[in-house]
């Protein structure tokens, strides 16, 4: 079957890094997508890996390891508006994603 | 219009009521989507237009149906509402199907 596996909630500290994990398991792979959801809103795009390896995009990176089935998303710097749920999706051999559950991020200052 | 518009924002329906939800793009995206998002559980797809004219069932279709009469407008159809459709929908678009996904604002849909 076709599963997608990341934190429920994490907590960090304003001005710190954290990183978000997620692992995926697709009938086929093209790519693996970093959407931002701040709650009540629509979820935003912020990343999209298809080869190995770090993007970096200001002050949020994404990594994937397609060997592993493994990506992380990692923001530095954090901030109070960083608080949000960041989903992670894989698209499969048709283009269809498959979403994670999400990963709430609590900042505290 | 800038990017996808949905209507309504919010709506309380009785069971057994029919509804549509609007979903309008602006963007000349030949792909659009009809997500539900539960608590809990990701967002999962519930039906899919690669192109005007065409159509395609996702993960969870029954009890909903959409038409893509045109490039600019998706709408999604609960024939017979029932509680369990109680969610917030999403409509989303992408220039085509292999690229990133757009969504729109979302629609808070109850079910009683």
């Amino acid at each position: 079957g076709q599963n997608i596996d990341q934190p429920t909630e994490m907590t960090a500290t304003e001005g710190a890094i954290v990183q978000i994990n997620c692992t995926y398991q697709t009938s086929g792979f093209n790519g693996l997508f970093w959407y931002q959801q701040h709650a009540g809103e629509a979820p935003t795009f912020l990343s999209y890996n298809v080869l190995d390896g770090l993007e970096e995009k200001g002050r949020f990176s994404s990594f994937l390891s397609r060997s592993k089935g493994y990506s992380y998303l990692l923001l530095k710097e954090l901030q109070m508006k960083d608080s949000a749920s960041y989903l992670c999706a894989a698209a499969d051999s048709n283009y269809q994603l498959i979403w994670g559950a999400g990963t709430k991020l609590i900042i505290k200052p | 219009i800038a990017g996808i518009t949905q209507a309504p924002t919010s709506q309380i329906l009785a069971a057994g009521r029919r509804m549509t939800l609007r979903c309008t793009q602006d963007m000349r995206h030949n792909a659009m989507y009809w997500y539900r998002q539960d608590l809990g559980l990701g967002l999962r797809l519930i039906h899919y237009s690669n192109t005007a004219g065409t159509t395609g069932k996702g993960e969870v279709p029954d009890g909903y149906s959409v038409s893509r009469a045109n490039t600019d407008d998706f709408p999604l159809t609960l024939a017979s509402a029932v509680p369990s459709q109680t969610s917030v929908y999403f409509c989303a678009s992408s220039a085509l199907e292999t690229d990133t996904q757009y969504f729109g604002p979302g629609t808070r849909l109850t079910v009683l």
